[in-house]
């Protein structure tokens, strides 16, 4: 089955930029998405298409992709920003499918 | 407001039923495609299965085909997740989701019901 593979943890300090990683075979044609999830709350999407920022996620969300990785950026990471990220995108049609997730912490 | 709004979690036993069903409000619900995703205790993400605007296509996780069954009823701005022959590792909390248009991700997604499957 489709994997996507994402790293356990990264941490960083308040202020400094933050980047998760995701890697799967079928990133080169199918997009990359990426969740925010606080802890006990229900998902948040941040990015869509690889790179698009939905309304009123802040700018220094940013994403981006080549080959068969696909990488979360903020710039600046604030306490806020704290919690997991999952990336997700399509394996072979239809299934649909998340990355482990990665605890980012900031402090 | 967008929202979307669970019920129908609970606790039951190992081989029994339960379903879930999830209101839309806010959006012209038979506009777009419903999902849901689960997440079992300290786990990640999962999704479990995806109903077309009309209801007319339907996708399952393999793990779930044959025994749960997604449905929606656009007059009452619903969707539903009949479970049948639950199992143990079928506990988890239970999202539902709206796809983004022409998409196959999901941008909105209600708070989520827990299911737990326990003798």
């Amino acid at each position: 089955s489709y994997e996507l593979t994402q790293p356990p943890s990264v941490s960083v300090s308040p202020g400094q930029t933050a980047r998760i990683t995701c890697s799967g075979d079928a990133l080169p044609k199918k997009y990359a998405y990426w969740y925010h999830q606080k802890s006990g709350q229900a998902p948040v999407l941040v990015i869509y298409e690889d790179n698009k920022r939905p309304s009123g996620i802040p700018e220094r969300f940013s994403g981006s992709s080549s080959g068969t990785m696909a990488t979360l950026t903020i710039s600046g990471a604030q306490v806020e920003d704290e919690g997991d990220y999952y990336c997700y995108s399509i394996g072979s049609i239809p299934n649909r499918v998340f990355g482990r997730g990665t605890r980012l912490t900031v402090l | 407001e967008v929202q979307l709004v669970e019920s129908g979690g609970g606790l039951v036993q190992p081989g029994e039923s339960l379903r879930l069903s999830c209101v839309g409000s806010g959006f012209i619900f038979s506009s777009y495609w419903m999902s849901w995703v689960r997440q079992a205790p300290g786990k990640g993400l999962e999704w479990v299965a995806t109903i077309k605007r009309d209801g007319g296509e339907k996708i399952y996780v393999d793990s779930v085909k044959g025994r749960f069954t997604i449905t929606r009823d656009n007059a009452k701005n619903s969707v539903f997740l009949q479970m049948n022959s639950l199992r143990a590792e079928d506990t988890a909390v239970y999202y539902c989701a709206r796809d983004l248009v022409d998409d196959d991700a999901f941008d909105i997604w209600g708070q989520g019901t827990m299911v737990t499957v326990s003798s």
